[in-house]
């Protein structure tokens, strides 16, 4: 079974740019997770989608980013514009979670981003 | 939110000893897991266990939920076992969202 892929794995901007990045969850998992992980700190969930309903963006910076999950499948993560402190690793998970039940969430390798 | 603390911050063990990892947590949970962040950055499921006991070979793991801990045990050390390990919970007033720990940095020498 393929894992959860990311592209691009690096990427370096400018402030003010913008920067685009891709998730390929598990096949068949319904809820897909974006995490930023600042070094030297534990990930931090920025949005939850379950198919591609949005169930969690408390967290997310909706001024600069945004996310989505066309046809429950694939999702896209955008910041614009970029400052200094999103430099980050910014990592996909998936699960199959129906409502109600716990799951294993899994990682993809993450994209890591250089906000200069 | 909920408070994930883990210790030691840092551990350095020569290669064949032995460790034990503690999360500790704020409030009830109802998921646990521990992961390996590996040094090119990779999460690694290594348990799910919102409580009792698992082993999955020199790896083991026991979370007391009543008492809000868990501890991670890895037996025989290898330097593949370097690495990042974190703990994250999960309430069920926030069902999916991941709470982690600042994780600790486990170096093995050889």
């Amino acid at each position: 079974e393929a894992g959860v892929a990311q592209s691009p794995r690096y990427k370096i901007i400018e402030k003010r740019q913008s920067v685009a990045f891709w998730c390929n969850p598990i096949s068949g998992h319904a809820t897909l997770y974006w995490y930023q992980q600042i070094l030297g700190q534990g990930p931090k969930l920025l949005i939850q989608f379950q198919n591609n309903g949005v169930v969690d963006d408390s967290q997310l910076p909706k001024d600069r980013f945004s996310a989505e999950r066309l046809k429950g499948v694939d999702s896209t993560l955008k910041i614009q514009p970029a400052k200094l402190e999103d430099s980050a690793v910014y990592l996909c998970a998936s699960s199959r979670r129906d409502r109600g039940r716990q799951e294993t969430q899994y990682f993809g390798p993450g994209t890591r981003l250089l906000v200069l | 939110g909920i408070q994930v603390e883990q210790s030691p911050p840092d551990l350095i063990l020569q290669e064949g000893a032995n460790s034990t990892l503690r999360c500790n947590f704020s409030d009830s949970v109802n998921n646990l897991q521990w992961f390996h962040q590996n040094p090119w950055g990779q999460l690694i499921n290594l348990f799910y266990i919102p409580s009792g006991t698992k082993q999955n070979g020199r790896l083991s793991a026991t979370t007391v939920a009543t008492e809000r801990y868990s501890l991670l045990y890895i037996s025989s050390s290898q330097t593949t076992d370097s690495g990042v390990y974190f703990c994250a919970v999960e309430r069920g007033s926030t069902l999916g969202r991941l709470y982690f720990g600042r994780g600790t940095q486990l170096t093995v020498w050889p």
